[in-house]
């Protein structure tokens, strides 16, 4: 059984460009979440997105910043006219459920670091 | 908002020791606990949970604490290995849903 899927996994952009990150959640899972992490912090929650749904966008800027998960396909976390601020490990968690009891585990994937030159 | 803390950035234990990483948070409401393990370069790993209604869960090698009157969460790994070697961070959850708010991470360095 695969686990959440990331691609790219390093990823350099100008300033200016448009960076798209891409996440596949864990077959089955249906709830995806989105944090970035600066280096030697933590996680810091973006977006949290079910099928075709955005449930929660209260850590993504509200500029240039956006996240689908449609229906069929991957998660996307775009991020437009990107500046060097933007720079930072993204990560994906996808769970089973979102609510209390078994399932609500959110499981990782690897990241795709963004570099803004 | 409110956030989840850690009281020591920096362990450093040798082979065999038993490590224990320690946690504050300030939420009361919150109703689920996870460590995570991110070795360099790569994704939080799940190591272990609890919820609320909790005060002790055992997994392999590892034991997590919730002491919810003074708000403190520990992680205890028995018998620390060299592949134990990472950064460990604590996360609660406060909504209904499975919005995770991290702590800054506590770094591992086991020694042989």
């Amino acid at each position: 059984n695969a686990g959440v899927m990331q691609n790219p996994r390093h990823l350099v952009r100008r300033r200016g460009q448009e960076a798209r990150l891409r996440c596949s959640p864990m077959k089955g899972h249906s709830h995806v979440y989105w944090y970035r992490q600066l280096p030697e912090e933590g996680l810091k929650f973006m977006v949290y997105l079910q099928k075709e749904n955005i449930i929660d966008e209260s850590g993504m800027p509200k500029e240039r910043f956006s996240a689908e998960f449609p229906k069929e396909g991957p998660s996307i976390l775009r991020i437009q006219q990107v500046v060097r601020g933007d720079s930072a490990a993204y990560f994906c968690a996808s769970s089973l459920l979102a609510g209390e009891g078994l399932g609500e585990t959110q499981y990782f994937g690897p990241g795709t670091r963004l570099l803004v030159l | 908002g409110e956030s989840v803390g850690l009281h020591l950035p920096t362990l450093s234990v040798q082979e065999g020791d038993n490590s224990i990483i320690n946690c504050a948070y300030s939420n009361s409401a919150s109703d689920y606990f996870i460590w995570y393990k991110q070795e360099s370069g790569k994704g939080p790993q799940f190591i272990i949970d609890i919820r609320s209604n909790m005060d002790k869960r055992q997994g392999q090698r590892v034991t997590v604490l919730l002491n919810k009157t003074v708000k403190h969460l520990s992680l205890q790994i028995a018998a620390t290995q060299p592949g134990d070697s990472a950064v460990y961070f604590c996360a609660e959850k406060e909504t209904s849903y499975g919005k995770l708010t991290f702590g800054q991470g506590t770094i591992l360095t086991v020694h042989p």
